[in-house]
Formats: structure tokens, C-alpha cells, sequence
């Protein structure tokens, strides 16, 4: 079974600008939750998606968006770019299941975008 | 304080001990934690997961749970320089259709020759 994918996978862009990341999920996997990781701060949440709906986010400004396909795919977008907002975007994606299914339920990571803001 | 805490280290071990990582969590209703490995420059890979009390063992790898010391451990037996790398510990809160999962900073690993 593929993994996660994510495109693309390195990004340079300058203050201002806006940029779209893409998260491919493993067959079958229907929520996609992504995570900014820099060095300091380590991973911090942004956002899970499941069945096309928001289910959670993070403490992250409006700047941060995202959205989810039918197919699971997931994008994110990151608008007014600043020069803190250059790290690694990691997408991970589980099948987020009920019950003792949910508990145990894992995610697998993507090889992540390095977004570097001049 | 911290809702999931580890010591950024690093953690030094010759080759061949024992590598003890550690993780406290601040919420009780806490249900699964979950560590991950990740080199230098790439994503994060999981390890194994646990979510009873009592330890659970993979291959070299044993994870502990305490939930009444709101404490979670993973314990690396014979250790190789390629084990060198970051443990994420992560933890897991589920409840109704509410899942949220918080990471720590990570433990960086030095498995020396």
C-alpha cells in the first residue's frame, strides 16, 4: 500500500506571497491532520480533516486554511506569507476509526514540504 | 506547563545498552500514546503504541504506561548507532467525534560507537 504523499516537496517563497500544499492519504485513510515543525517548537497542530470537514485546529492564525477533497486528499494553504512561517509541513493521515478502534487508530506521516520564506 | 513534556536531550548511550526515553502528560483523560522516530531531515516514523497500563514490547523495543503518574516511557535494548535519531512521543485523547493528538518536543538520541 503507498504511503502518504505530499507535494511539493520544497517551496521557496518571499514575504506575501501565498502558497498550497497537497496531502495524498494511504488508500483508505479518510482524515488528514497537518503540523507545522520547526526546530524550537517542535510539531504543532494546525488542523485535522475528516469527511470533508474541519474537526479540529490548532492555534495558528486565519493565515493558515485548508480544505479537504471526497477522495480524502487534502490541501493547505498558507496566505500572507512571514518569514516565521518557514518550516516543515507535515501531513499524517489515519482512518480514524470509533470506539477502541479510534483510540488505538495511528498516523502515518508524509515526507513532509520545507517551506522556506524570504 | 507543558501538555506533553520530554527532555529535548540530547541522550547519550554506548552502543549496546540500554536507552531510556521519557514522556509526562498532562491530561488524565488521555487514552493512547504513541512514539515515533524521526532522523535528520526526514518525517516522523512510528515505533509502537500502547494504551493499558503495564509494558508492551516490539523486537528491542519496549514502551511503558503509567496512567496514575501520567507517565509514558519507551526503552531501547541493545543499542545501535542507527538508532540515533528523535523520539516524538505522542499523545491521544478521543471522545465522541473530538480526537485530538499533542506532541512533545522530542528526545534527540546519541547512540554512540
Amino acid at each position: 500500500k503507498a504511503g502518504v504523499t505530499q507535494t511539493p516537496r520544497y517551496l521557496i517563497k518571499t514575504r506575501g506571497q501565498q502558497v498550497t500544499l497537497s496531502c495524498s492519504p494511504i488508500s483508505g485513510h479518510r482524515s488528514v491532520s497537518w503540523y507545522q515543525q520547526t526546530p524550537g517548537q517542535g510539531l504543532q497542530f494546525l488542523f485535522e480533516y475528516f469527511s470533508e470537514t474541519q474537526r479540529n485546529k490548532g492555534n495558528f492564525p486565519g493565515r493558515f486554511s485548508g480544505r479537504q477533497f471526497s477522495n480524502s486528499r487534502s490541501e493547505m494553504n498558507v496566505s500572507t506569507l512571514e518569514l516565521g512561517d518557514s518550516a516543515l509541513y507535515l501531513c499524517a493521515s489515519s482512518t480514524r476509526g470509533s470506539g477502541l478502534a479510534g483510540i488505538t487508530d495511528t498516523q502515518y506521516f508524509g515526507p513532509g514540504t520545507r517551506l522556506t520564506v524570504l | 506547563q507543558k501538555e506533553v513534556e520530554q527532555n529535548s536531550g540530547p541522550l547519550s548511550v554506548p552502543e549496546g545498552a540500554i536507552a531510556s526515553l521519557n514522556c509526562t502528560y498532562s491530561d488524565r483523560g488521555s487514552q493512547s500514546f504513541f512514539w515515533y522516530r524521526q532522523y535528520s531531515g526526514k518525517s516522523p516514523e512510528l515505533i509502537m503504541f500502547i494504551y493499558s497500563n503495564g509494558d508492551k514490547e516490539d523486537g528491542r523495543f519496549t514502551a511503558q504506561l503509567n496512567k496514575a503518574s501520567q507517565y509514558v516511557s519507551l526503552l531501547i535494548r541493545d543499542s545501535q548507532p542507527s538508532d540515533s535519531a528523535t523520539y516524538l512521543c505522542a499523545v491521544k485523547k478521543t471522545s465522541g467525534g473530538y480526537q485530538k493528538v499533542t506532541f512533545g518536543i522530542g528526545t534527540k538520541l546519541q547512540v554512540i560507537p
